[in-house]
């Protein structure tokens, strides 16, 4: 199983600032089989970015991802009122799909 | 438009078996993946099981293999998670989520979910 790891637990931020969010996988990703979701309370994830750095339909360009091996980057450029959320990482490399603890982003 | 309807959640004894349902519309079934994410109160996403397009192939999170069964009717539409010898733990909101392929890699699309409580 890959264990992922996110960090910082949580990223108390201000509108318009940068978010900068990690995960780092126990074991190497290939061909960067990572993806990033973001979960409101009370709501469902929505998938943001996959293949560690392709945005989904219709996200915007604020989001985006790097990284690849065992770490991995998300990256909110200019925060607005409705990106503050909880983030979680997704690895599809290893055939037990595994998911990061999170990451909150608070105002 | 992508739509994923849960149902099947509710209260159940520890030991005992519940099975959920997963209606699909708005896109070609049997050309997707589907998976079943959970997650428990106040806590985080877990990764449950997954299946193919076809239903040849399925996949499952080690705590639940022997327990729970992924299962799908492309006629109907329709994924399925059987869950027997249930446990507290297993106790979670159960998302069903659409794949963007046919391997049940990525989420592009996700129920409401449903809630299942394992409790006497």
């Amino acid at each position: 199983e890959i264990v992922l790891t996110q960090s910082p637990g949580t990223l108390s931020l201000s509108p318009g600032e940068r978010a900068t969010l990690s995960c780092r996988a126990s074991q190497s990703v290939s061909n960067n089989y990572l993806a990033w979701y973001q979960q409101k309370p009370g709501q469902a994830p929505r998938l943001l970015i996959y293949g560690a750095s392709s945005r989904a339909a219709g996200i915007p360009d604020r989001f985006s991802g790097s990284g690849s091996g065992t770490d991995f980057t998300l990256t909110i450029s200019r925060l607005e009122p409705e990106d503050f959320a909880v983030y979680y990482c997704q690895q599809y490399d290893n055939s037990a799909r595994t998911f990061g603890q999170g990451t909150k982003v608070e105002i | 438009e992508v739509q994923l309807l849960e149902s099947g959640g509710g209260l159940v004894q520890p030991g005992g078996s519940l099975g959920l349902s997963c209606a699909a519309s708005g896109f070609t079934f049997s050309s997707y993946g589907m998976t079943w994410v959970r997650q428990a109160p106040g806590k985080g996403l877990e990764w449950v099981s997954g299946i193919s397009g076809g239903g040849s192939s399925t996949y499952y999170v080690d705590s639940v293999k022997g327990r729970f069964t992924i299962s799908r009717d492309n006629s109907k539409s329709t994924v399925y998670l059987q869950m027997n010898s249930l446990r507290a733990e297993d106790t979670a909101i159960y998302y069903c989520a659409k794949a963007r392929t046919n391997m049940p890699k990525v989420f592009d699309s996700w129920g409401q979910g449903t809630l299942v409580t394992v409790s006497s």
